[in-house]
């Protein structure tokens, strides 16, 4: 059973950067895609970017193009999403997912507990 | 960029009642493979979301059959053949994209009970 455990809460200052973490455990890491999901209080569903490692480097909205940067190490099944130059409507749950289908980007079967971001002077 | 439109954005349904929600696109969902990756998403309160359908009308492991998807191109349907309580929460269609990689999401669409 796959589990996909994010870090916890952070409460940030505008220009700043935070980076959030998204380790899974159970089933094969490098092949299968994970991707962040936002969504700002009140609000609906944003994709961020994601990442398949055995790829490497990871697609983004191009909304966030050039703020936001995804990576991930192999060797702790883990995948970072990093967001900067913070301002105050970055204030969300950041999600991450994970694909059930390796290589495709596909059904986002498993999910995060989420990750709240407060941004805020 | 293909751009997903659900509506209505709200709607309140008496229990035992039917609902519906509709998801255009802006372009059909067809990929050069044959499928159609369009997708439902329900989102209850304080939850992540969990998948429903996929592939248009496929239900996933797990989800009520009362729960049912149709269309094809740009037009999509989610359906609930008796809404029950627990169906309370916002629901999304989706659409993966696999050149380049990337998801689109509806603006999503808030289910009360009356």
């Amino acid at each position: 059973q796959v589990q996909l455990v994010q870090s916890g809460a952070e409460v940030k200052k505008p220009g700043s950067s935070v980076k959030v973490s998204c380790k899974a455990s159970g089933g094969t890491f490098n092949s299968y895609p994970i991707t962040w999901v936002r969504q700002v209080p009140g609000q609906g569903l944003e994709w961020m970017g994601g990442i398949i490692p055995i790829f490497g480097p990871a697609n983004y909205a191009q909304k966030f193009q050039g703020r936001v940067t995804i990576t991930a190490d192999e060797s702790t099944n883990t995948v970072y999403m990093q967001l900067s130059r913070l301002r105050s409507e970055d204030t969300a749950m950041y999600y991450c997912a994970r694909g059930d289908v390796p290589y495709y980007y596909y059904v986002l079967e498993v999910w995060g507990q989420g990750t709240t971001v407060i941004v805020s002077s | 960029d293909i751009v997903m439109t659900q509506t209505p954005l709200s709607l309140s349904v008496t229990p035992g009642q039917p609902a519906s929600i509709s998801c255009k696109s802006s372009q059909s969902l067809l990929y050069s493979d044959g499928k159609t990756y369009l997708y439902w998403y329900q989102q209850k309160p304080g939850q992540p979301p969990q998948v429903l359908i996929y592939e248009v009308s496929k239900r996933f492991s797990g989800a009520p059959d009362r729960f049912s998807g149709s269309g094809s191109g740009t037009d999509f349907t989610l359906k609930i053949s008796r809404v029950e309580a627990e169906d309370v929460g916002v629901y999304y269609c989706v659409h993966s994209n696999q050149l380049p990689r990337s998801y689109t999401f509806g603006q999503g669409t808030k289910l009360e009970i009356k």
